[in-house]
């Protein structure tokens, strides 16, 4: 089963506009998320994270929502850069299962930032 | 460099034979994990290293795959009588720390196996 799920294959956006990328997950054992970027034939680089704690967290141009309530969260990345044309993997780790950061991933979404 | 290495990079092998991967990670890190990406898919958990020790191998699909990691440095993941559904990128990751932090772990670029 898919614990984590990025339900938007692909996004395009354009320069200097919002892109907001989604993901959902089904494990309430969840209690820290994470946000990849990588570009191809590169291995995933960290982006952001947020403890089940929060709500929200900052990071020059991007944000991270949670809502675990819904089992939600998303990636605000404002303004929009060419450069930020990646995909972009949702994960999540369980601190009642693991103490090492083994981590479940979505299957990813390719967003495009057209100039 | 100063990254995770990762070889070979690209790795056709015909069905049946066996491959050997091999990770390198940062120097001095505790932590080291094999992860398995399909196409189109996320990266998926297969095992775990603390050092030399194997802490947790639940992600390995088949007794076909087999990963070590002797003298807590250099890991071999070694995929035994290949078969297509195989065909996949094998990324290795790497991390200073043996307890969880998120945003340390760095992953390398990828082996990508194709299966013929």
């Amino acid at each position: 089963d898919q614990q984590v799920k990025q339900n938007s294959p692909s996004l395009s956006v354009q320069e200097g506009r919002i892109s907001i990328l989604n993901c959902d997950y089904t494990n309430s054992m969840f209690d820290y998320f994470l946000w990849y970027k990588k570009y191809p034939a590169e291995g995933p680089t960290f982006l952001i994270s947020i403890s089940s704690i929060k709500d929200k967290n900052e990071d020059g141009r991007f944000t991270v929502f949670l809502n675990k309530s819904a089992k939600h969260l998303s990636l605000h990345i404002v303004p929009s850069q060419p450069g930020d044309s990646a995909v972009y993997f949702c994960a999540a780790s369980n601190a009642g299962g693991t103490s090492y950061g083994k981590l479940t991933f979505g299957q990813g979404t390719i967003l495009t930032v057209h100039p | 460099g100063a990254g995770v290495s990762q070889s070979p990079r690209y790795k056709v092998a015909k069905r049946g034979q066996d491959v050997a991967l091999r990770c390198d990670p940062i120097s001095g890190h505790v932590s080291l994990f094999w992860y398995q990406q399909a196409l189109g898919q996320g990266p998926e958990f297969l095992t775990y290293f603390q050092n030399e020790a194997q802490l947790d191998k639940s992600g390995l699909p088949s007794d076909r795959f087999f990963a070590e990691r002797p003298e807590g440095s250099v890991s071999t993941l070694k995929i035994q009588r290949t078969q297509q559904e195989d065909s996949a990128v094998y990324l290795c990751a790497s991390s200073p720390y043996a307890g969880r932090r998120g945003n340390t772990i760095y992953f390398g670029e990828g082996s990508w196996l194709t299966v013929v």
